[in-house]
């Protein structure tokens, strides 16, 4: 299994300000996902980041609004560019490793902007 | 992706068997089916998978129907902790998954 941090953990923004989300994980993984969960919501995927390549943006979600880094294997950042008060959720990253089946979650940054 | 339908909420008595169902008529030939399970103020935890065949472990069963296009995770004895929203999910090769709404169980003591 993997132990996935995030950070911060729980932040409250002003609109129009921007916040970088840090995910690091404790091994080395192919893949990692960021997902968004609105206040009683299931999780929505926002793009996948494969360590040297461009994130993949799922429908809905651009790179301007929601930029990704994905420097080396254990490590990925998401930021939420321009906030608005739509943008209050809970922001996890996710890592899987070919072959597992299965992918381990971190805890989750809450964000509310003001 | 394949979507998935699981009922909203289900109760279940302490140490009673459970019988989570989910729907997933659209999946294909290769689509694996993956179970999670998210308790209060945490990040989704993996609980089974498969892809044609019934599997356990030590959280749980996974029971396939014959044509894949349902499936069941059986929780054998219930416990308070296993108080949790569930979520079924259905995936390829990509690993994206594609959460519906899940199931909200709740154990009564």
């Amino acid at each position: 299994s993997a132990v996935i941090s995030q950070k911060p953990s729980r932040d409250i923004c002003q609109r129009g300000t921007s916040l970088t989300i840090q995910c690091q994980v404790d091994s080395q993984v192919t893949m990692m996902f960021w997902y968004r969960q609105q206040p009683g919501q299931s999780l929505t995927l926002i793009a996948t980041a494969n360590q040297g390549s461009e994130a993949t943006y799922e429908s809905g979600f651009v790179i301007d609004k929601f930029p990704i880094s994905r420097p080396n294997l254990t490590f990925s950042t998401l930021t939420v560019s321009n906030m608005s008060p739509e943008d209050s959720s809970i922001y996890l990253c996710s890592v899987a490793d070919r072959g597992l089946g299965e992918q381990y979650f971190g805890p989750g940054t809450r964000l509310t902007v003001t | 992706d394949a979507k998935t339908t699981q009922p909203n909420s289900m109760e279940s008595n302490e140490e009673e068997p459970v019988h989570l169902p989910c729907n997933h008529s659209t999946i294909s030939g290769t689509d694996y089916i993956h179970w999670y399970r998210q308790l209060p103020s945490q990040g989704p935890e993996y609980v089974i998978h498969g892809l044609t065949s019934n599997v356990n472990n030590r959280m749980a069963s996974l029971a396939i129907a014959e044509d894949r296009k349902s499936s069941t995770l059986i929780l054998h004895r219930a416990t308070l902790r296993d108080a949790a929203v569930y979520y079924c999910t259905v995936t390829s090769g990509t690993y994206k998954y594609i959460f519906g709404t899940g199931t909200r169980l709740k154990v009564l003591a």
